[in-house]
Order: structure tokens, then sequence, then C-alpha cells
């Protein structure tokens, strides 16, 4: 199993642009979510999904979206990159009745 | 909503000492309290967790003890090499347990 993949590593976005960050997991979890981590601010919930076709909002949804459209993927959407929204992002996934999240190796962002 | 205060920011501690983590919760309806280790450019991964059925877990060098009454836990790792140099976070669980508020995070050092 790869577990959980996210691509890309890196990007450099101007204001106003837009991407979508990708997160794909191979070990049929049920939940995954979106973490951004600045600098000695722990990590951030974005959003989450309990299941494909189910998404819910966590800590700072602002600025960003999602779609649980496979139960394997689980994408975040900037539709007007900030510089507020320089971060490094992580995808993470759990099964269900397990607690122990899974994190991906992160996409480090840079938004100029 | 749920806040873990996590302490220190960082630590350095001399090989062969302990390093001692710190974390002080709110509110939980849900018994399960991971701590995570993230090494430099990698996710998160779970490094031990407890529920406080008991008050302390020891696995190898390292020891959750838990506080119920006073809503703190705290993270000791025996005999700290400088392998273990990593940042910390402790977490606990919100909102039917599907979320995990992660602490601040704790920058460990160990010197050799």
């Amino acid at each position: 199993n790869a577990g959980v993949t996210q691509t890309p590593k890196f990007r450099i976005l101007k204001i106003g642009q837009s991407m979508t960050l990708q997160c794909t997991q191979d070990m049929n979890h049920n939940y995954m979510y979106w973490y951004r981590q600045d600098p000695g601010m722990g990590l951030k919930l974005i959003y989450y999904s309990v299941g494909a076709g189910i998404t819910d909002k966590g800590e700072v949804p602002n600025g960003y979206n999602v779609s649980r459209s496979t139960t394997e993927d689980f994408p975040l959407r900037l539709e007007l990159a900030a510089p507020s929204q320089t971060s490094v992002y992580f995808c993470a996934s759990r099964p269900g009745g397990e607690e122990t999240q899974y994190f991906g190796p992160g996409t480090r962002l840079l938004v100029l | 909503q749920q806040q873990v205060k996590q302490s220190p920011q960082s630590l350095i501690v001399q090989k062969g000492g302990i390093s001692i983590i710190n974390c002080a919760y709110e509110n939980t309806a849900f018994d399960y309290f991971p701590w995570y280790q993230q090494f430099p450019g990698k996710g998160p991964a779970l490094l031990i967790a407890i529920r406080p059925d008991v008050s302390e877990k020891k696995e190898g060098r390292f020891t959750i003890s838990f506080n119920k009454s006073a809503k703190q836990f705290s993270l000791h790792i025996m005999d700290s090499q400088p392998g273990d140099s990593a940042t910390y976070f402790c977490a606990a669980p919100r909102r039917a347990g599907n979320m995990l508020t992660f602490g601040g995070g704790t920058r460990l050092m160990v010197k050799p």
C-alpha cells in the first residue's frame, strides 16, 4: 500500500490564482481530512469527510472547497489564492472504528 | 469549541535525559488522547495514545500520563536520543469523535 499520497509537493501561486491539491489513499478508509500547518500553530482542520459524497467544515474552511466523489480521493480546491493561505497542507485518513489518522507527506504552498 | 494548550513550544534535552511535554484540554465527550510525532519534511505519525480508563500507558521509552480531573495529559520520553528530535503534537477529540483538535506542537531537540 502507498498509504496517503499528496500532489504536488510544492507549488508557488500568484494572488488570485486557483489550484487543486490532490489527496489519494489506497487503504479504503472512510474518513478523510485536510489540515493546514502554520509555523508554531499546530494543525488546523480545514474540511473533513466521513465517506464518499459527504463533507463538512472544520475549524478554518474559508477560502477552500472540497469534494469526495470516491472513497479514495479527497481534493482540496483554492479558488482565489491569498497570501494568508501560504502554509503546508496535510491530508489524512482513518478507517471507521479506529481513531488513528494516517497522514500524507504534505504540500507546501507559497502564495505571492 | 475544543481548545488544546501544549507546552513548552520548544525543548532542548541532553542525550539520556527525560523529555516532558504537557497538554491541557477544555472539554471532550470522548476518551482518546493521542500524541503524534513529526520529523522535518514529513507528515505527522501516531506515536502513542491513551484511553483514560487508565492513568498511564507505556510503550518502550514513551509514556503518557493522564489526569482526568485536571484535564491534563503529558508525554514523557525516557533516555532521550538524538533520533527523538522532532515536533510532537498532542490532540483531543471533538464533535462525535470524527475530528481531533491538535495542540500547537513542541519542537524537541536532543543534543548528543
